[in-house]
């Protein structure tokens, strides 16, 4: 079976450009996670989707940020405009919306370099 | 907000040691989560703990979740140098579906 798949695993941009990393999520999964991944603060829960609807965005850092999930196969984290401090590992995960199965499955992720 | 503590934050070990590692919170979880992570991938999920006082053996390694569901360890018997590698602790907040990390233990195993 497929696991999460992101892209690009590797971006490089420069700071002002529009960035965005895609994830699709293992099929039948109906939570989506997306994760920032930095050494000075560690995995931060950015945002979640269950069944496709935003449920809680509070970790997005800024206006800059923006996810989406138009179907149960696809999402997007979209900044614009980047900026150098937005460099990080960004990860994609999955999971069944289940109490009993709470487990999430991650991406390989995508490491982000704005200069 | 739910916080997870994790210590310590850095371990360097010769094979063959045993090793403990903490997660603390003062939060009460649904159920919690060992992740190992190494580098260029994302965490790979080790065990899940979901009942107060459970104990899990995956071989050499012993998770233990604490009777309040607050805390969590993990114990690593005779370590090699294949666990070197960043284990994380995750907890499911009670109630819903958000699932917090904390900030990782890095594990080095000498050979």
């Amino acid at each position: 079976d497929a696991g999460v798949i992101q892209s690009p695993r590797h971006e490089v941009t420069e700071m002002g450009q529009e960035v965005t990393l895609r994830c699709k999520p293992i099929s039948g999964h109906n939570s989506l996670f997306w994760y920032r991944q930095t050494m000075m603060r560690g995995l931060e829960l950015l945002i979640y989707f269950n069944n496709n609807v935003p449920i809680d965005d509070s970790g997005m850092p800024e206006d800059r940020f923006s996810a989406k999930m138009p179907n149960a196969s696809f999402s997007t984290l979209k900044i614009q405009p980047s900026e150098p401090r937005d460099s990080a590992v960004y990860f994609c995960a999955s999971s069944f919306a289940d109490r009993r199965v709470p487990e999430a499955f991650f991406g390989q992720g995508t490491r982000l370099t704005v200069v | 907000t739910q916080l997870l503590e994790q210590s310590p934050q850095f371990l360097s070990i010769q094979e063959g040691e045993n090793l403990t590692v903490y997660c603390n919170s003062s939060s009460v979880f649904s159920s919690l989560q060992w992740y190992r992570q190494e580098p260029g991938e994302g965490p790979v999920l080790l065990v899940t703990v979901v009942t107060g006082g459970e104990v899990k053996k995956l071989k050499r390694l012993t998770f233990q979740f604490g009777d309040a569901r607050k805390d969590s360890s993990l114990h690593i018997t005779a370590a090699q140098p294949g666990d070197t590698g960043l284990y994380l602790c995750a907890g499911r907040n009670t109630g819903g579906f958000k699932t917090i990390f904390g900030a990782g233990t890095r594990l080095f195993v000498k050979a």
